[in-house]
């Protein structure tokens, strides 16, 4: 079955410090991968996607993610986080329909 | 740049009424996703229409139904409403690439149904 597992369910770091949100999935064939960011109360904003080719992708907000297929992973970084950076973070992956299936999120606190 | 719309944004309805919850895709993007997000939860699949055809379908009460329009805009309709239904409902919608391939999806701002 596909499914996605994001193992942190929060996570807090200092201003400026970097980061790294873990997401591991399970899917029969080359999945397409994904990750977004939720505030409080609203939309989801994609911050990258993965469908194929360079296993490294640069993303919106200084952040990035790593394809790492022998691992089954896609985790997301950041070099330095900023408070604006606190929010909801979901990882998904979607297969040819399109329809994604998400993580169970993982909420970042930002301390100043 | 135009994004996806939802209306309404917020709806409070009593048990077993029914509701109507409506999406507007962005402009010349054929497909179109609803999931449903409970309190403290991830967002969930519902049902998916790609060309006004249902394309994919997840776990959607029978209580509910979809449709899309000819200008590709989207309703879900939802009946007898129960207080589990109360959760942020949210609409997205992609461009589908050359010979049908799947594209991004960019998502709507949400309904936030509440049953009472």
């Amino acid at each position: 079955a596909q499914s996605v597992t994001q193992p942190d369910i929060h996570i807090t770091v200092s201003e400026g410090a970097s980061l790294e949100l873990r997401c591991n999935y399970s899917y029969g064939a080359t999945p397409y991968l994904f990750w977004y960011v939720q505030s409080p109360g609203q939309g989801l904003q994609l911050l990258l996607k993965y469908f194929s080719g360079d296993t490294l992708v640069q993303g919106i907000k200084g952040f990035e993610a790593e394809f790492k297929r022998s691992q089954s992973s896609f985790n997301l970084r950041k070099p330095s986080v900023h408070w604006s950076d606190a929010a909801e973070y979901f990882c998904a992956v979607s297969g040819n329909t399109g329809k994604l299936i998400f993580g169970q999120g993982t909420t970042l606190q930002v301390k100043p | 740049a135009a994004g996806v719309i939802q209306s309404p944004r917020h709806l409070i309805k009593e048990k077993r009424e029914t509701a109507t919850l409506k999406c507007y895709p962005i402009p010349r993007h054929d497909t179109v996703y609803w999931y449903q997000q409970g309190p403290g939860q991830d967002p969930q699949f519902l049902i998916s229409f790609y060309e006004k055809m249902q394309s994919d379908k997840g776990s959607i009460p029978d209580r509910f139904s979809a449709q899309q329009f000819s200008d590709y805009h989207s309703e879900l309709n939802m009946s007898s409403l129960e207080l589990g239904d109360s959760a942020l409902y949210f609409c997205a919608s992609s461009p589908r690439g050359l010979g049908g391939v799947v594209n991004e999806q960019f998502f709507g701002p949400g309904t936030r149904l509440t049953v009472l």
